[in-house]
């Protein structure tokens, strides 16, 4: 059964310290690793996909990358408006077009 | 280009009584599914639809949920004889399913309360 683990649960930062998330995954076969960001009381936001290990993507403050086991999104100087729960789902080769989340890590970045 | 679009965003329904919930996915996307976040809990699928077919529904609890996407007009999610453990945030997604560009994207949701 696919798996998808995110570490830590929470985190609290300061305005401007940079930090990481995990999301560690077990997949029958990767077809690709999702991030989203979800707003209280909204829908999930599409992020990034990363397909392959190595695989590295940009935006903003934001950096997504993938190994064969993990993924890590970086956080660089971050800002309050970065302030939400991030989600990383897996899409398994074997398992259509399903995805699979893990739990979020919620983030709070105090001015 | 107008996103997921679903209604209504809350919807409140004593125990017995039937919940439909709508999703029209973005504009040019033939795949639909729907998704459900438990209070405290992450998403966990549900079912996955084509125009007039279930692809997979193997996240559908096995009774009294329904779901359809008909030729014309939105998907649609029935939930019968609702229990307060349906109470949750339901989120409609949509994609184009071309190779690797199958990205899902989401609807604002709707949240149901039993009472």
């Amino acid at each position: 059964e696919d798996q998808v683990t995110q570490s830590p649960e929470a985190l609290r930062l300061q305005e401007g310290e940079s930090s990481s998330l995990n999301c560690s995954y077990t997949v029958s076969g990767l077809r690709g690793l999702f991030w989203y960001r979800q707003d209280p009381g909204k829908g999930p936001e599409f992020l990034f996909t990363l397909y392959s290990a190595g695989e590295e993507k940009e935006k903003e403050r934001l950096k997504a990358t993938l190994t064969k086991k993990e993924s890590f999104l970086h956080i660089t100087a971050p800002k309050p408006e970065d302030s939400a729960t991030y989600l990383c789902a897996v899409q398994a080769r074997a398992a259509g077009n399903k995805l699979t989340f893990g739990g979020g890590t919620r983030v709070l970045v105090k001015p | 280009n107008a996103g997921v679009m679903q209604n209504p965003r809350h919807l409140v329904r004593r125990r017995g009584q039937e919940a439909r919930l709508r999703c029209s996915p973005m504009k040019g996307h033939s795949h639909v599914y729907w998704y459900r976040q438990l209070p405290e809990e992450g998403l966990k699928f549900m079912v996955y639809l084509q125009k007039e077919n279930i692809i997979d529904e193997s996240g559908m609890p096995k009774e009294r949920f329904s779901a359809e996407f008909p030729k014309e007009g939105p998907s649609i999610l029935r939930i019968q004889q609702v229990v307060r453990g349906d109470s949750a945030a339901y989120f409609c997604a949509s994609s184009q399913n071309r190779d690797l560009t199958d990205t899902q994207y989401f609807g604002p949701g709707t949240r149901l309360t039993v009472l």
